[in-house]
């Protein structure tokens, strides 16, 4: 059974401060890795995809991913008080399935 | 930017109602999905529907639930008759080509009362 874990947090960082926020999946096969980010009561809200191990990155964000380890981490730098949002893990796996699968999430709060 | 729009925004039905869901997807897209997450929940999957047929379903989707693409825009989630546990944010997504980014749609919040 694929399985995407996040800590839930709530994580706290200083406005500022990088943010860095962790994701583990099951499915050694998966090829497709995104973050979303998930405001109170919305819908969520595609940050970064990344495919392939390394850094990808885009603006303040920062995504990694470790195949051999099952990892795919962000890193949000200078973080601001409007980065405070749930983060989900999505990861699409092989294998014949085709399907995002999404991690609770983690809680982030940017406090002034 | 094209986008995934979803009506409606709101919806509370009594228990026992059909209730049906709409989503207009991104045009070029072929991978449709719906999701939904109850208060507090994560994100779960339901259904994903590719060439006019479901592809693939999850243990929540089942006889009471179902989907269609009538026109070739519209993908519509059908809840047949529907409990209080129904209650929650049912998301439209889609996807242009295979293991690519997911779009969401703003959702519909679905009361069961």
């Amino acid at each position: 059974q694929k399985e995407v874990e996040q800590n839930s947090g709530p994580l706290s960082v200083p406005e500022g401060a990088i943010a860095s926020l962790n994701c583990t999946y099951s499915d050694r096969v998966s090829q497709s890795f995104f973050w979303y980010r998930q405001y109170s009561g919305k819908s969520p809200e595609l940050i970064m995809s990344i495919y392939s191990n390394g850094d990808k990155e885009d603006g303040r964000f920062t995504a990694q991913l470790n195949k051999a380890s099952q990892y795919v981490s962000l890193l949000i730098r200078d973080s601001q008080p409007s980065d405070s949002a749930t983060y989900l893990c999505a990861v699409i796996g092989t294998g014949g399935s085709y399907i995002p699968t999404f991690g609770r999430g983690t809680s982030l709060i940017v406090h002034p | 930017e094209p986008e995934v729009t979803q009506t409606p925004s709101h919806q509370v039905t009594q228990m026992g109602q059909e209730v049906i869901l709409r989503c207009v997807p991104i045009s070029n897209h072929l991978y449709f999905y719906w999701y939904r997450q109850i208060l507090g929940q994560k994100v779960e999957f339901l259904v994903s529907f590719y060439n006019n047929e479901i592809s693939e379903k999850s243990e929540i989707f089942d006889d009471q639930f179902s989907v269609e693409r009538p026109d070739g825009s519209n993908f519509t989630l059908k809840i047949r008759s529907t409990k209080l546990e129904d209650s929650a944010m049912y998301f439209c997504a889609s996807i242009e080509l295979m293991n690519t980014e997911a779009f969401f749609g703003q959702g519909t919040r679905l009361t069961v009362v």
